[in-house]
């Protein structure tokens, strides 16, 4: 059973756009947490937020930004898609700092 | 920089034989924790370490944390199809930051 989801699963979009990754849990949790990753790589931690008007980047340099103004809701955006920007995002939350990560199906980005 | 190491990064065994993948970091970790993504899936959880020394045992999997707790490993006992995925280990270096993860080691299982 899925408890974070993510939207779009899949999205191809021409450069220049810009764009938002949805991202939403139902767990009340307060981490949140993006990573991007190419197919069968690492993760890069992206973004994360500690709660509600929190964010701070991660350890991979991101042209995005990511707002928590609710809870359950942690979306990530993109002002200018690029090729450059083609993978897969995966949104994840946990209950405490050292607790278990909760992923999503992740969206898998293509900019052309 | 990457502060936690993982390896191998590909794995090919046999189906029957063993698998182990080992995660090293060059400073403590508060706990670690094991992940497996299934090909085009998404990491799932599968355990977490805290204590110095402290073995888990899940079936066929077994899972160590170093005495110094700076390294771990993960061992899979007579490997099935459905263990092929990409296995990461995740630190945490300091308490109240975010984790770290491994690069993954890759299984393959061939019949």
């Amino acid at each position: 059973e899925a408890d974070i989801y993510q939207t779009p699963r899949y999205l191809v979009i021409g450069t220049g756009k810009k764009i938002t990754l949805e991202c939403s849990q139902t767990m009340g949790h307060d981490k949140m947490y993006w990573y991007q990753q190419d197919p069968g790589m690492e993760l890069h931690l992206i973004h994360y937020s500690y709660g509600v008007n929190s964010t701070e980047k991660g350890d991979l340099s991101s042209e995005s930004t990511v707002s928590r103004i609710r809870t359950e809701h942690f979306p990530l955006t993109l002002e200018s898609a690029r090729p450059s920007h083609t993978s897969q995002y995966l949104c994840a939350s946990s209950e405490r700092y050292n607790s278990p990560l909760h992923f999503g199906n992740g969206t898998r980005l293509t900019v052309t | 920089g990457q502060q936690v190491m993982q390896i191998p990064q590909y794995q090919h065994v046999q189906e029957g034989e063993d698998f182990t993948t080992y995660c090293n970091s060059s400073t403590t970790l508060s706990n670690i924790q094991w992940y497996k993504q299934r090909p085009g899936g998404h990491p799932v959880f599968l355990i977490q370490l805290v204590k110095s020394g402290e073995v888990k045992k899940q079936k066929r999997l077994t899972f160590q944390f170093g005495e110094a707790k700076k390294n771990s490993s993960l061992h899979i006992t007579a490997t099935q199809t459905t263990d092929v995925g990409t296995y990461f280990c995740a630190g945490t270096i300091q308490a109240g930051t975010a984790l770290i993860f491994g690069k993954g080691t890759t299984l393959s299982v061939s019949s």
